[in-house]
């Protein structure tokens, strides 16, 4: 089955403990990217991938990080989390572009405190 | 990229025909158009996507005219079920970089 998979689902952390949301697709895809969404905001993007190695940032890129060694896989990574970043987190992969048809991971709910 | 306008909120009932329209007016020449379907706390969802006039299919319609400055998503005959909120994106199919903007999107509210 084609998917984007996300773990952890669900997260609770403290201020500062670095952290890592993994992302996988199964599509063979080209292009993925991380999104966060918070209430009155909708989604905003925060780094995008074109393809292996190659990573560029989106609208909301500071305190994250993000690495694109292997096709299928984009890790976010919360080197110091801060309350500010308590959001929903949704991973997403398309063939060629983010214009392409978009599939979406299920989510990851992040608490910072 | 073209940054994009639609309603914060519409309400209809079972059965009727939605329209939720769009509004692009610096939309470039290559630019596409696409929408999006999300339920609460999931991600969203592709519906539909077109360059000019008029795409279907078997969920919906998008319609684009001829300047293109605007689109209109229609979805015939909705059911609780399509309660969500859409959102609208432009963006250049053929950019290798590919920066995206959701915007806030159109809340649609389905009543019995």
């Amino acid at each position: 089955e084609a998917q984007v998979t996300q773990n952890p689902r669900y997260l609770i952390t403290v201020t500062g403990k670095k952290l890592t949301v993994t992302c996988s697709q199964n599509m063979n895809h080209e292009y993925m990217s991380w999104y966060r969404q918070d209430p009155g905001l909708g989604l905003r993007q925060i780094y995008y991938s074109m393809n292996v190695e190659v990573t560029d940032k989106g609208d909301v890129p500071e305190g994250y990080k993000v690495s694109r060694k292997e096709k299928r896989n984009f890790p976010l990574i919360l080197e110091s989390p801060s309350p500010n970043q308590t959001s929903l987190y949704f991973c997403a992969s398309s063939l060629l572009a983010g214009v392409y048809e978009q599939y979406f991971g299920p989510g990851t709910r992040l608490t910072v405190t | 990229l073209a940054k994009t306008t639609q309603p914060i909120s519409m309400d209809s009932y079972e059965g009727q025909e939605v329209n939720i329209t769009c509004s692009h007016n610096n939309i470039a020449t290559n630019d596409y158009i696409t929408w999006y379907q999300q339920f609460p706390s999931q991600g969203p969802r592709f519906i539909i996507q077109g360059y000019k006039t008029k795409v279907t299919n078997e969920v919906a319609s998008l319609f684009i005219p001829a300047d293109r400055k605007s689109s209109t998503l229609s979805l015939p005959r909705v059911s609780l079920s399509d309660t969500a909120v859409y959102y609208c994106l432009v963006g250049d199919m053929y950019s290798s970089a590919s920066k995206i903007i959701f915007g806030s999107g159109t809340r649609l509210s389905i009543r019995p």
